[in-house]
């Protein structure tokens, strides 16, 4: 089962900052929180991931609050490119140790001119 | 940046036929994994590997079988093709299993119809 909670859509006008929230008020102390995309009917595009600190590279920005039961994720000036489904995922142990991941139902951004 | 490649974007397979779906990835990773993606259902893990000739069942590995002889391929086999089996397969890779922060990166999708 998913440990994530979003939106299952938003709005943002091309140029304009994207602010994509999420919870996960269950994380526990030594999970990752990792943000994926997938344009329709494409494989999900890694973007960015965190611990504790906020982390940023070329694709976006990652806000962790301090008791880390939720992030943001930020697109600065979002392009129609952008539009694609957001998921926001926390790394779960599996029985043998291997971490897989659960993906949620994200949220639909969709990036208008 | 690294690259998974699935060798087939879409096919059209009939009921009953063995269908190999082929994946390779560049960077030199142990892991591989195969999942499949289906409306409201997510991603589902069919199977992974974590070395070569290893392999290990994901949750709904009925009906699917691996192969993993090279280290950078990964292949995903469907001993007899069901029309449930209809769907989006995904590969994937990561450089490590072990640990938190290592990051899986996904192939293109390959697009199954068994008619």
């Amino acid at each position: 089962d998913a440990k994530t909670t979003q939106p299952p859509s938003m709005d943002c006008a091309e140029g304009r900052a994207a602010n994509l929230p999420c919870n996960h008020s269950t994380i526990s102390g030594n999970e990752y929180v990792y943000w994926y995309r997938q344009i329709h009917s494409q494989g999900p595009q890694y973007i960015i991931h965190g611990l504790k600190n906020n982390e940023t590279n070329e694709m976006a920005s990652l806000i962790i609050t301090e008791d880390r039961k939720s992030s943001t994720l930020i697109l600065p000036h979002a392009t129609l490119r952008d539009t694609a489904v957001y998921y926001c995922i926390v790394r779960v142990a599996g029985d043998t140790g291997f971490q897989k991941l659960v993906f949620g139902t994200g949220t639909r951004l969709l990036v208008s001119p | 940046d690294v690259k998974v490649t699935q060798s087939s974007r879409y096919l059209v397979k009939r009921t009953g036929e063995k269908v190999f779906l082929e994946c390779v990835q560049d960077m030199d990773h142990e892991n591989m994994f195969w999942y499949r993606q289906d409306p409201g259902l997510g991603l589902r893990l069919i199977y992974f590997s974590y070395d070569v000739k290893m392999k290990e069942k994901g949750d709904i590995p009925e009906g699917y079988s691996v192969s993993r002889e090279k280290k950078e391929r990964f292949s995903l086999i469907l001993e007899s093709a069901s029309t449930n089996q209809t769907s989006m397969y995904l590969c994937a890779s990561s450089l490590t299993i072990s640990g938190s922060g290592n990051t899986i990166y996904f192939g293109e999708g390959s697009w199954l119809t068994v008619v």
